[in-house]
């Protein structure tokens, strides 16, 4: 049983590029979300979706997308890179079947220069 | 909305000593609370969860903590911090109610170092 599988684990841009980060996991939950970590500031949400087919902003979204065509698969798509978004980029999953919080990924650490 | 404050950003002690990390959070329904924890370049994991029940909830590690909703706390404890507790912990509650069900909203973490 894999749990939540975030590849790369690293990564290098310039401004301007567009890149995905891809985020899937096997356990078949419900909800799946995105999260950025930058010191001092914990975790925040970026997208999220609570189901294939649905997806909704969470506190930071602007210059992200996000798409959910199956349960297992959650992309994060950068459409044009930053500085700013030089961060580590968590993907994380949860059932509603039951109490047991978040499952989460390993983390991308993502670059922009 | 959710909210949730961890005191204290940064937080030592010595081998053996008692560990206190403290988290208040504000919700207006009954809250899932979590902790969780993190070492140097890894995701996170959950220590502990308090959904309904017993206040007083044991995790991993030794590691514990008590929800007391009369001070919005859910503070976590340790009674002999270990070498291998030094890492960055998390408090989280959850949203488990309606359009925002199963979102998270997390502290700003706070860094325990262990001095032998």
């Amino acid at each position: 049983n894999a749990g939540v599988t975030q590849t790369p684990k690293f990564q290098v841009l310039k401004t301007g590029q567009s890149m995905t980060l891809q985020c899937a996991q096997d356990m078949n939950h419900e909800y799946m979300s995105w999260y950025r970590q930058d010191p001092g500031m914990g975790l925040r949400l970026i997208h999220y979706s609570v189901g294939a087919g649905i997806t909704d902003q969470g506190e930071v979204p602007n210059g992200y997308n996000v798409s959910r065509s199956t349960t297992e698969d959650f992309p994060l798509r950068l459409l044009s890179a930053a500085p700013s978004q030089t961060s580590v980029y968590f993907c994380a999953s949860i059932t509603y079947k039951d109490r047991s919080g978040a499952f989460f990924g390993q983390g991308t650490r993502l670059t922009v220069v | 909305a959710q909210s949730v404050t961890q005191l204290g950003s940064h937080v030592s002690v010595s081998e053996g000593a008692l560990v206190l990390l403290r988290c208040n959070y504000s919700s207006s329904v009954p809250p899932y609370l979590f902790w969780y924890v993190q070492y140097p370049n890894q995701g996170l994991q959950l220590l502990l969860k308090y959904t309904t029940g017993a206040t007083l909830v044991k995790g991993i590690n030794g590691f514990e903590a008590e929800f007391k909703k009369s001070e919005t706390s859910f503070h976590l404890t340790k009674p002999s911090a270990h070498m291998s507790d030094a890492a960055e912990y998390f408090c989280a509650v959850s949203d488990d109610r309606g359009s925002t069900l199963g979102r998270l909203y997390f502290g700003r973490g706070t860094q325990l170092t262990v001095w032998p």
